[in-house]
């Protein structure tokens, strides 16, 4: 199993850009989740899924947008960038039952210029 | 609101000797606590968690945890630090919506440096 995979890497954008980034998991979870992890912040939450078809706003919502149209997969989207966007971002799923552990992928590094 | 403090921002300790990070969490009802690693350029990986039960958890690497209620805290220990555990470390409370959905609440994360 690869588990949970992100792509791409890394990125840059200019300011205005949009971009799509694409998390995919093989576990069959339900859940799955985007992050974006700062110097000094920690790990917020930007929007999560509870399953196909379903998305919901995080801690920091703002300025992306997300989708789940197949159960493995969970996009985030950039409409219009800025560079207090510049972060690294990650995926994460969890299953349904009550263990509420989440598996991360390796992230991807996003520069605004 | 939940939420979940790491007093230490960055520590360091020769390899060798003993490790403990703090966490302290805000929560109203009993807790499900995670310890998660990351070491650079990597995703998170979790080193253990409390749910409930025997309050002293062990995890991977050698790695335990003492759940305190009396003093809302979950900190981290390892009896000998080794290089290869210089990483970023994240403790995290889950804040449950229901059934069995819940999202994770992360502390701003301790970084660990070794000396040799």
């Amino acid at each position: 199993n690869a588990g949970v995979t992100q792509t791409p890497k890394f990125r840059v954008l200019k300011t205005g850009q949009s971009m799509t980034l694409l998390c995919a998991q093989d576990m069959n979870h339900e859940y799955m989740y985007w992050y974006r992890q700062d110097p000094g912040m920690g790990l917020r939450l930007i929007h999560y899924s509870v399953g196909e078809g379903t998305t919901a706003k995080g801690e920091v919502p703002d300025g992306y947008n997300v989708s789940r149209l197949k159960k493995q997969n969970f996009l985030l989207g950039l409409e219009s960038a800025a560079p207090s966007q510049t972060s690294v971002y990650f995926c994460a799923s969890s299953t349904s039952g009550r263990t509420y552990e989440q598996y991360f992928g390796p992230g991807t590094r996003l520069t605004v210029t | 609101a939940q939420s979940v403090t790491q007093p230490d921002i960055h520590i360091t300790v020769s390899e060798g000797a003993s490790l403990e990070l703090r966490c302290n969490y805000s929560y109203g009802a009993t807790p499900y606590l995670f310890w998660y690693v990351q070491s650079p350029g990597q995703g998170l990986q979790l080193l253990l968690k409390y749910f409930s039960g025997d309050t002293l958890v062990q995890g991977i690497k050698g790695f335990e945890a003492e759940f305190k209620r009396s003093q809302s805290s979950f900190n981290l220990r390892k009896p000998s630090v080794h290089w290869s555990d210089a990483a970023e470390y994240f403790c995290a409370v889950v804040m449950i919506y229901g059934g069995s959905q819940g999202n994770l609440i992360f502390g701003k994360g301790t970084k660990l440096s070794v000396k040799p």
